[in-house]
């Protein structure tokens, strides 16, 4: 089963919106990245929020990380059609000896003028 | 160019055929991984190669083999391919596999077994 999940599956707005997407995940982390994908490209690196972290910022995207909780959330601020793209939160476990990434199955996101 | 690039982007195959899938990057990273994309399951890691000559299994490994005889390739073999694999594939890199180290992916490939 996906140690990462996803909420929600699906999200329309409009430019000039915010956009929030929630992840969470089932065991020990020591690291929670997202990535963006846009359509028929590959993933890319948003940002990471190490455990002990519980906010971070990168331009107009805002981290969140509440491991009591076992979630994280991505907040994109004043959205673009750009933005348009599925989002992937990806867990490193504290198990994995290794950078071993865990992807849950993705939030679809539409941004439309 | 640089980064990390994949071949073919689009394969049609038939049930039986063997198929090899290419990554190439050209980063020098240590670290590269071959993941599968299917609806609904987000990637899922198949084989993972720590260095030159070095592999080992992801979440899914059943059906394919894995080399990496010089650092910057990574090939993907199918080697008796099944419907069931009918996806798309992304190859990645990272410098070390440290926990902090951002994967760098492929533009993917797209293959459909019929």
């Amino acid at each position: 089963s996906q140690q990462g999940e996803e909420d929600p599956q699906a999200l329309s707005i409009q430019e000039g919106e915010n956009a929030t997407m929630n992840c969470s995940y089932k065991t020990s982390i020591n690291n929670l990245q997202w990535y963006r994908q846009n359509s028929g490209r590959g993933l890319v690196h948003l940002i990471l929020i190490r455990s002990n972290e519980r906010e971070k910022h990168s331009g107009r995207l805002r981290v969140t990380l509440d491991t009591s909780k076992k979630s994280s959330s991505l907040l994109i601020t004043a959205s673009r059609a750009a933005d348009t793209a599925s989002y992937f939160c990806a867990t490193v476990m504290t198990t994995d000896s290794w950078g071993k990434l865990q992807f849950g199955a993705g939030t679809q996101v539409v941004v439309t003028p | 160019d640089a980064g990390i690039t994949q071949s073919p982007r689009y394969k049609i195959t038939e049930t039986g055929r063997q198929v090899t899938l290419m990554c190439h990057q050209t980063w020098s990273h240590s670290y590269m991984f071959w993941y599968r994309q299917d609806l609904g399951h987000g990637l899922r890691l198949i084989y993972y190669s720590a260095a030159a000559d070095i592999t080992d299994k992801g979440e899914v490994p059943d059906g394919y083999v894995v080399s990496r005889s010089k650092t910057e390739n990574f090939p993907l073999t199918l080697e008796s391919a099944t419907r069931s694999q009918t996806s798309v594939y992304f190859c990645a890199s990272s410098f070390t596999g440290l926990s902090t180290d951002t994967q760098y992916f492929g533009p993917g490939t797209r293959l459909t077994v019929l």
